[in-house]
Order: structure tokens, then sequence, then C-alpha cells
């Protein structure tokens, strides 16, 4: 499986915007950028995935580097909701049922 | 409704138990997963089930058995675990990869702890 690497930790103040780093450096072509989060005694909850192009829904923005090896998660603005651990997944493809999670990125948000 | 449900939140078992852990889905779902995950760790596929069929076995002690008797049920079986068996046990439920792209529903999950 391709690997990520993603910080250990962040921390932010309440909303301010939330940059998390993922570094992808053997991505392949068919490979898509996912990221989930995890809230604290909850199960993973998908926030945001993308291909090539920069994407944006209503809880993240994706911005994907024109090389594809690295990607940044964007929360806008941090809410003491969402202090999470942030997952960046690589799925070979949409035929892949696997999510392998690396070890995440912790987030703390301060009031 | 895009609600994972799991049974029982929490868990208590000894060594010889055998005892069940339940998870149901109602969207349409066909493909269900189970994930284990230890403290401070990042969940790990255990089983992956598709069209109620078994797909994925990531190599998984006999002592857990995984069954989908219907596609918005899946259940694991659990017989002569381990205390290093006790963690959180996730379910998920996804459309079948390849019909789109396949985000997962996590449930809550069913904290587990063997003494």
């Amino acid at each position: 499986d391709a690997k990520t690497t993603q910080p250990n930790s962040m921390e932010s103040n309440e909303e301010e915007p939330v940059h998390l780093p993922c570094n992808h450096s053997t991505i392949s072509g068919t490979d898509y950028i996912h990221w989930y989060r995890q809230l604290p005694s909850q199960g993973p909850e998908y926030v945001i995935h993308g291909l090539t192009s920069n994407v944006n829904n209503r809880m993240a923005s994706l911005a994907i580097a024109e090389d594809r090896k690295s990607s940044t998660l964007i929360l806008h603005r941090a809410t003491l909701r969402d202090a999470a651990v942030y997952y960046c997944i690589l799925r070979e493809d949409s035929n892949d049922y696997k999510l392998s999670f690396g070890a995440g990125t912790t987030v703390t948000v301060r009031a | 409704d895009t609600e994972v449900t799991q049974t029982p939140k929490h868990l208590v078992m000894g060594m010889t138990n055998k005892k069940s852990l339940k998870c149901e889905q109602h969207m349409g779902h066909r493909a269900m997963y189970w994930y284990k995950q230890k403290a401070k760790k990042p969940p790990e596929l255990m089983f992956v089930y598709s069209y109620e069929k078994l797909s994925i076995n990531e190599s998984v002690p006999s002592r857990f058995s995984p069954e989908c008797p219907n596609s918005s049920l899946l259940n694991l079986h659990l017989h002569a675990l381990q205390p290093e068996d006790s963690a959180l046990y996730l379910c998920a439920s996804s459309q079948v990869p390849g019909t789109r792209i396949g985000e997962q529903f996590f449930g809550p999950g069913t904290r587990l702890t063997v003494l």
C-alpha cells in the first residue's frame, strides 16, 4: 500500500484556519487521496477526497499539489468540535475496499 | 438514515466466554467491514463482506468469526479470546467499490475488554 506521512499533532485557536499537511511521495496515478477524522469516543467519519483537482465541501477543502506528492486539508474556521485525529489515506482506485489508516494528526483546538 | 449502529457499546468477557458483536445499517450498502482499534492506534481492517459474502480476511485469528446474515446486518462472533484482543471494534458500511467512490460510514464501536 502507498504510504502517507503526517505530523503527529497540531494546535489551533478557535475560529482560525487549520492547514493539515500530508506527504505521499509514492502516490500512483490511480490513487485517490481521502481524509477521515475520528472525534473522541466515536468512529471515523469521512471528510473529503480528491484525485488531482482541489476539492471543497461543507466540512473542509482539499488542496492537492500539482505533482500529487503532497496535499493539505484545510479547515477554514476551526471549532472545538473539530478537535480530532485526522487521517490522510490513499486508496488505489474506486474499486478498492481497503482503508489503510496511518497514525494521523491529532488536532487540538484552543478556545 | 446515514447511521451505522453497533451493540453492545461495552462488553466485558472472560477468556472462555462466547459473545457476539452486532452491527446494523439501513443505507442499502452492500459492503460491510469490521475494524479493530487498539488504544491510541489507528483502526486496522479485519474483514470485508461484499454482497453478504466474505471478500477479505486480513489473516484474522479464527477466534474471531464474522457473519453477514443479510444485507443490513453484520455480526462478529467471539470465542476463546485473549486479553490482548481488548480493543474498540468498529463496524463500517459503504457502497460496493466500483459503483462510486465508496465512502465508508462507521459506527461508534464496541469497547471490548477481555479478562
